[in-house]
């Protein structure tokens, strides 16, 4: 199975920052990545998927890049609604994967 | 609105069955692929089962000959039967409706739905 590691697992950040998170796979998996949000008690919600691509109706303080084994997730100035817990997913390989999440909290 | 919306969680002895659904509107679930997903504390997002459009399925090895996905166009509604249930099954269940482009290529899930809990103990 191809393993997603994200990093960090925690990150504590003020409205405003910058924040990036990277998700590392264990083999190539071209552009068949995608990124979710999900707040407690939820369903995950798309943010980017094709690695880069921004899903309709995302705000634009949100990107993503990469390619190969290397992703991030990059929110550009933090907004009170996005604390919450970041999954990145492969679905090059079956059994398409999840990366472990990166729970963004109020510093 | 397109929105997806399970049902059929709850506490299940070791060994006995559920069956969830998960229903559709918005959109046909006949048109596309569509996917079942687990969340547990401990193990976080396991990936379980898909129904292709063309009705081929997959299956994580986890649940391989114990869960069957299907789907009934008529109710635009798709199911998870589980069988033989086990403690590490426990966990949150969620559909989603699967996106493909060729020309990226890339695959994605949009939306999922709300989630179900699977209790499994005696």
């Amino acid at each position: 199975d191809i393993q997603l590691t994200q990093s960090p697992s925690f990150l504590s950040a003020s409205v405003g920052d910058r924040v990036t998170i990277t998700c590392r796979a264990s083999q190539g998996i071209t552009s068949y990545l995608a990124w979710y949000q999900q707040k407690p008690g939820k369903g995950p919600k798309l943010l980017i998927y094709a690695a880069s691509t921004l899903r309709s109706g995302v705000p634009s303080r949100f990107s993503g890049s990469g390619s190969g084994t290397e992703f991030t997730l990059t929110i550009s100035s933090l907004q009170p609604e996005d604390f919450a817990i970041y999954y990145c997913q492969q679905l090059n390989t079956y059994p398409w994967t999840f990366g472990q999440g990166t729970r963004v909290e109020i510093k | 609105e397109v929105q997806l919306v399970e049902s059929g969680g709850g506490l299940i002895l070791p060994g006995g069955s559920l069956r969830l659904s998960c229903a559709a509107s918005g959109f046909s679930v006949s048109a596309y692929s569509m996917t079942w997903v687990r969340q547990t504390p401990g193990k976080g997002l396991e990936w379980v089962s898909l129904i292709y459009s063309a009705d081929n399925t997959f299956y994580a090895d986890s649940v391989k000959g114990r869960f069957t996905i299907s789907r009934d166009n008529s109710k635009n509604t798709l199911y998870l039967q589980m069988n033989s249930l086990r403690a590490e099954d426990t966990a949150v269940y969620y559909c989603a409706r699967v996106l493909e482009v060729f020309v990226v290529p890339a695959r994605w899930f949009d939306p999922w739905g709300q989630g179900t809990l699977v209790t499994v103990s005696s």
